[in-house]
């Protein structure tokens, strides 16, 4: 089985700050994939970034990095230069990538506030 | 090229009420997940489509909830008959012919009110 631990219920960061959203997983999968989603107050889930379990370097997409450190089993989102925008729920997500093992297991979630 | 789009948005009925879902994901993707998230707590898997078969409905919580997605195109999710406890936002998920990476892309649910 697999879980998802998102320790931090909410934040607020001072826009222009770097922020990292902690997660940590579990799971006895060898091979797995590690995903940050986005839910700004619309609803909508947009995938921001993603990372293999046997990929050698940690995952970046523009503002957004993410610190996987396997042998502690985390994989935290860094945002960097925050923004107004940013503020919204933040999930971290994991799946295997064994064929048929291809749902996503997710934590209860970050609300990111960032004060102008 | 078009999201996935989910009907309706918002939906509020009673208990005992029947209610179904749509999802329509986008074109060409032959994978389709519903989630459900219930109020404070984690997104949780229900089922997984490839195309017009269930690979996996680990995640259906009773014999309520009845999906189908008949020619491997858009999907429904039925509730009958709702119950409180039915209540959250309802996310449908598609995703192309699997490679390694397999991103899942999401709708934007559809909130259901059970009272």
């Amino acid at each position: 089985a697999q879980k998802i631990t998102q320790t931090q219920p909410g934040m607020f960061v001072q826009e222009k700050e770097a922020v990292t959203l902690d997660c940590t997983y579990d799971t006895s999968d060898p091979s797995y994939g590690l995903f940050w989603y986005k839910q700004p107050s619309s609803g909508e889930m947009i995938f921001l970034i993603y990372q293999g379990s046997y990929d050698q370097q940690n995952a970046t997409e523009g503002r957004y990095s993410l610190n996987f450190q396997k042998a502690r089993k985390s994989a935290n989102l860094v945002i960097s230069a925050s923004q107004l925008g940013d503020s919204a729920m933040y999930f971290c997500a994991m799946r295997g990538t064994n064929f048929g093992n291809e749902k996503l297991t997710f934590g209860t979630g970050t609300r990111l506030t960032i004060i102008p | 090229e078009a999201g996935v789009t989910q009907f309706p948005s918002h939906s509020v009925i009673e208990k005992g009420q029947t209610v179904t879902l749509r999802c329509d994901p986008i074109s060409g993707h032959d994978n389709l997940y519903w989630y459900r998230r219930v109020m404070g707590k984690e997104i949780k898997f229900l089922l997984h489509f490839v195309k017009e078969s269930k690979q996996d409905e680990s995640g259906m919580p009773n014999n309520r909830f009845l999906a189908e997605r008949t020619g491997g195109t858009y999907s429904t999710l039925k509730v009958q008959p709702a119950e409180l406890e039915d209540s959250g936002v309802y996310f449908c998920a598609s995703s192309r012919p699997r490679d390694s990476f397999n991103e899942q892309f999401f709708g934007p649910g559809t909130r259901l009110t059970v009272l």
